[in-house]
């Protein structure tokens, strides 16, 4: 059973620490994608990628915010300096995207991240 | 610009209702993708179905069945019989069929089923 994973799953830290969050995405996959979720804004698109390449950051705070993906098995978003509003459930989704047809989004289990 | 409205934010049922949560959708695609999401008490996201817009059978799994409407922009999900464990936040969402595709999601229908 092919999923999505996500280290840490909880996460606090002092405000002006750098958070660095990780996602595996599923094995074939060539979609990723990074969402934080909060109660105010509800699902967020921060980042997409395609083929490790990314596609759209617009999403995310350039200032603070940079996601990557070293290779086809990593993912990561990073914070740096992080701030308390930043706390947020941040949840990697993958997909399998290929000409002609679309990719359906499987999501990892999340990071909840306390900034105090 | 995409837009998905779920304008039910919280809903409870006793538990063995019908519950049918309501999901409306604006897009200018012609072809286009909607899904619906599970986000349980253990916060994880679950894929349930996905729908083409150029198909708009009604689909049945079990105890969920899902009511696609071209005509009037809506994909209702309906939950039969519904129990405890389907207590969850439902998303409903959409993706556009261009080369980017970018996912639009609703604000999701908090579903609280009671014993």
């Amino acid at each position: 059973d092919a999923r999505v994973t996500q280290t840490p799953r909880h996460k606090v830290t002092e405000m002006g620490q750098e958070v660095t969050m990780r996602c595996q995405p599923i094995l074939g996959h060539n979609t990723v994608f990074w969402y934080r979720q909060t109660m105010m804004q509800g699902l967020e698109l921060l980042a997409y990628f395609r083929n490790r390449a990314p596609l759209d950051d617009s999403g995310m705070p350039k200032d603070r915010f940079s996601a990557e993906m070293p290779d086809a098995t990593l993912a990561t978003l990073k914070i740096q300096p992080s701030e308390p509003r930043d706390s947020a459930v941040y949840f990697c989704a993958s997909g399998l995207r290929s000409s002609g047809s679309t990719d359906t989004q499987y999501f990892g289990p999340g990071t909840r991240l306390t900034v105090l | 610009a995409q837009k998905v409205t779920q304008a039910q934010t919280e809903i409870s049922v006793v538990e063995k209702e019908d519950v049918t949560l309501d999901c409306v959708y604006e897009t200018r695609d012609t072809t286009y993708y909607l899904f619906w999401y599970k986000q349980p008490p253990s916060g994880e996201l679950v894929f349930l179905i996905r729908r083409n817009s150029f198909d708009e059978q009604n689909e049945i799994s079990g105890r969920y069945s899902w009511n696609f409407q071209k005509s009037t922009s809506s994909f209702n999900f309906t939950i039969t019989a519904s129990q405890v464990v389907d207590s969850a936040v439902y998303f409903c969402a959409l993706m556009n069929s261009g080369g980017y595709q970018k996912v639009t999601f609703g604000i999701g229908t908090k579903l609280q089923v009671i014993p």
